[in-house]
């Protein structure tokens, strides 16, 4: 069965640092790998997926995601954090042999003036 | 266009009742998902719907919790005999059906068991 992890609970940044949000995975097969974003009361919005064979992904709002095999990681990336990324973040997998998508735990993005 | 539509937004209901919710997915996608999130936690999966069947239903907690899609568009929700640790935002999504189709989210349905 596929897993998903995400060991930070939370994130602080300072706006227009770099940004990092980690995940890491366990699947059958080949890896399928989103990232969501959810506002405060918001239901959750599509950021980015992994497309086979792109070790760097890039998706909405500036953001982007660092695949690396040996590693089963899908770290979400931003090169310069706005105040207005602070938000809920979650990674999602579904593996080869399951429709299904799991989500992890969730980790929330500060950003600081 | 139009995004994934659920209603109602909020629900309170006693403890014992039934309750339905219900899922209006973006037309022509042919997968459906419902999820459960507690506050502060992520997504937890139920049950997903290829067409009209269920492909898994694997997540469904019990046997009070059931769900349709009778003709492979708009899905319901069931809870039987509600208890107050149901309370939670029920989270429908819809996708195009590959693998790597990002599911596209409704607002949820809060529900809240008195």
């Amino acid at each position: 069965a596929q897993s998903v992890a995400q060991p930070e609970d939370q994130v602080n940044v300072a706006e227009g640092n770099p940004l990092t949000v980690k995940c890491t995975y366990s699947v059958s097969g080949n890896p399928y790998l989103f990232w969501y974003v959810q506002y405060p009361n918001r239901g959750l919005q599509f950021l980015l997926k992994y497309i086979t064979g792109d070790n760097l992904v890039k998706g909405s709002y500036g953001f982007e995601a660092e695949f690396n095999k040996s590693q089963t990681s899908f770290h979400l990336k931003k090169p310069s954090a706005l105040v207005s990324d602070s938000a809920l973040y979650f990674c999602a997998v579904r593996d080869g042999n399951t429709d299904k998508l799991i989500f992890g735990t969730g980790t929330r993005l500060q950003v600081f003036p | 266009g139009a995004g994934v539509s659920q209603t109602p937004s909020n629900k309170v209901t006693e403890k014992g009742k039934y309750v339905e919710l219900r899922c209006d997915p973006i037309s022509g996608h042919t997968a459906l998902y419902w999820y459960r999130q507690s506050l502060g936690q992520g997504p937890e999966f139920l049950i997903y719907f290829q067409g009209t069947g269920a492909a898994d239903d694997s997540g469904l907690p019990n046997d009070r919790f059931f769900a349709v899609r009778p003709e492979g568009s708009v899905s319901t929700l069931k809870i039987q005999r509600t208890e107050r640790g149901d309370s939670a935002v029920y989270l429908c999504a819809s996708s195009l059906g590959a693998k790597n189709s990002p599911l596209h989210f409704g607002n949820g349905t809060r529900l809240t068991v008195t």
